[in-house]
């Protein structure tokens, strides 16, 4: 089962807001990611959690907190967003962080600031 | 520079094609390269990964040339059903984040 899932698959808010994204997984990876995708764009990478501890920040601003309660889930909490942070919110989950693993996908979390 | 760039296309093709999509990296330390699909609003699936020796699924097959830091893949016999933006995908070297090109659009015609 190579199964990532994510809730809630959309999310409206507003700029005052506070909301989190969930992802889950039952693979026993021990990697789990958060990308960002702007229409007709490819996957940014946010944030790298390995064996539950954030190993890669990549300079997001800090209205967007990543937490890793436990190995199978991973939380992105908002506040304070801007309309510019609307955009496709994707989890990720591999085996491990070493290169060469491969990524699994959840189905994302479609997000509209207003 | 950007760290993967491919042709966005779009390739539009008719059924029964051959068609092939290029990608150049310009780390030349990454060690893993991927083709990955993503279907319109959808999460991008793994197509397969790409090795040194080339290697081929099917109607699918993937080239990674190093010394030229060029990936290919070539699509056999298209399918309707493979319609979709295809994204060329390489590792950061010594880790596993991901850096993606922009994707090629293929529309297969019936």
């Amino acid at each position: 089962d190579t199964e990532v899932t994510q809730t809630p698959k959309h999310l409206v808010m507003g700029m005052t807001n506070k909301k989190s994204l969930k992802c889950e997984q039952h693979m026993g990876h021990r990697a789990m990611y958060w990308y960002k995708q702007k229409a007709k764009k490819p996957p940014e990478l946010m944030f790298v959690y390995s064996y539950e501890k954030l190993s890669i920040n990549e300079s997001v601003p800090s209205r967007f907190s990543p937490e890793c309660p436990n190995s199978s889930l991973l939380n992105l909490h908002l506040h304070a967003l801007q309309p510019e942070d609307s955009a496709l919110y994707l989890c990720a989950s591999s085996h491990s962080s070493g290169a060469g693993e491969t990524q699994y996908f959840g189905p994302g979390t479609r997000l509209l600031v207003l | 520079r950007k760290e993967v760039e491919q042709d966005p296309g779009p390739f539009n093709v008719p059924e029964g094609a051959t068609v092939a999509f290029n990608c150049t990296y310009s780390n030349s330390a990454s060690q893993s390269f991927f083709w990955y699909r993503q279907d319109c609003r959808k999460e991008p699936k793994l197509l397969m990964s790409v090795y040194s020796s080339g290697n081929e699924d099917g109607r699918f097959t993937a080239q990674l040339n190093r010394a030229s830091q060029y990936i290919s893949l070539l699509i056999r016999d298209s399918k309707l059903s493979d319609s979709a933006t295809y994204l060329c995908v390489v590792n950061g070297a010594g880790a596993n984040n991901l850096f993606f090109g922009t994707g090629t659009r293929l529309t297969v015609i019936p």
